[in-house]
């Protein structure tokens, strides 16, 4: 079966602080996807990324970072000198079917950055 | 351009009463997507569509729920007769192309309490 573990349920950091939020992941497939989503206050959920299991290489945009490994299952979203509109509640996903049309989320971790 | 759009916004009803909740899809999005998020049990998908038809609907709660998407542009999820474990919100989700890899984009969601 498969499933997402948000084990962190919030973190609050002070501005421009490095943050990583952690995602563990449990699938049988060999073939899967995974995905991060933000939904800041206003309620939206946006799309942040979406990384296949083959792919391994980790990705950089901007502040943002992501870590795959799948000898831990593991795909970590870091937020390098975070500001205070990264505040938001963001979610890890999984999906094993090849068009990532049934996406099962995680819990999800709610970030506060301070000023 | 204009994203998914969901009405209405916000819905009060009591408990027994029908609830329809709207949702337009991107145009030329050709799958859309009915999820509900509640703090109990997170973002769930309860059903997909592509080209308007239903695809998977193995997250719908009970018959009490249905979806319907008669055209391209509309869809429509009802609850009847509703109760209060009904009251979450419901977001609408549409991508571009079954079959293939893209990511969904989300509405604003719809937030309904049943009393």
């Amino acid at each position: 079966a498969q499933k997402v573990t948000q084990a962190q349920t919030e973190i609050s950091v002070v501005e421009k602080e490095d943050v990583t939020l952690d995602c563990v992941y449990e699938t049988r497939d060999t073939t899967y996807y995974l995905f991060w989503y933000k939904q800041p206050p206003s309620g939206e959920l946006v799309f942040l990324i979406r990384r296949n299991s083959f792919d391994e290489q980790n990705e950089i945009s901007g502040r943002y970072s992501w870590n795959f490994q799948k000898s831990t299952s593991s795909f970590n979203f870091t937020i390098t000198a975070s500001q205070v509109v990264d505040s938001a509640v963001y979610f890890c996903a999984l999906s094993e079917d090849s068009s990532a049309s049934k996406i099962i989320f995680g819990s999800g971790t709610r970030l506060s950055i301070r000023p | 351009d204009a994203g998914v759009i969901q009405s209405p916004r916000h819905e009060v009803t009591e408990m027994g009463q029908e609830v329809t909740l709207r949702c337009k899809p991107i145009s030329g999005h050709n799958s859309l997507f009915w999820y509900r998020q509640t703090m109990m049990r997170g973002l769930e998908l309860l059903i997909y569509f592509n080209n308007n038809v239903p695809i998977d609907d193995s997250g719908m709660p009970e018959d009490r729920f249905s979806a319907k998407m008669p055209n391209a542009s509309f869809s429509t999820l009802k609850i009847q007769p509703s109760e209060p474990r009904d009251s979450a919100v419901y977001f609408c989700a549409s991508r571009p192309e079954p079959g293939r890899l893209y990511e969904q984009y989300f509405g604003p969601g719809t937030r309904l309490t049943v009393t």
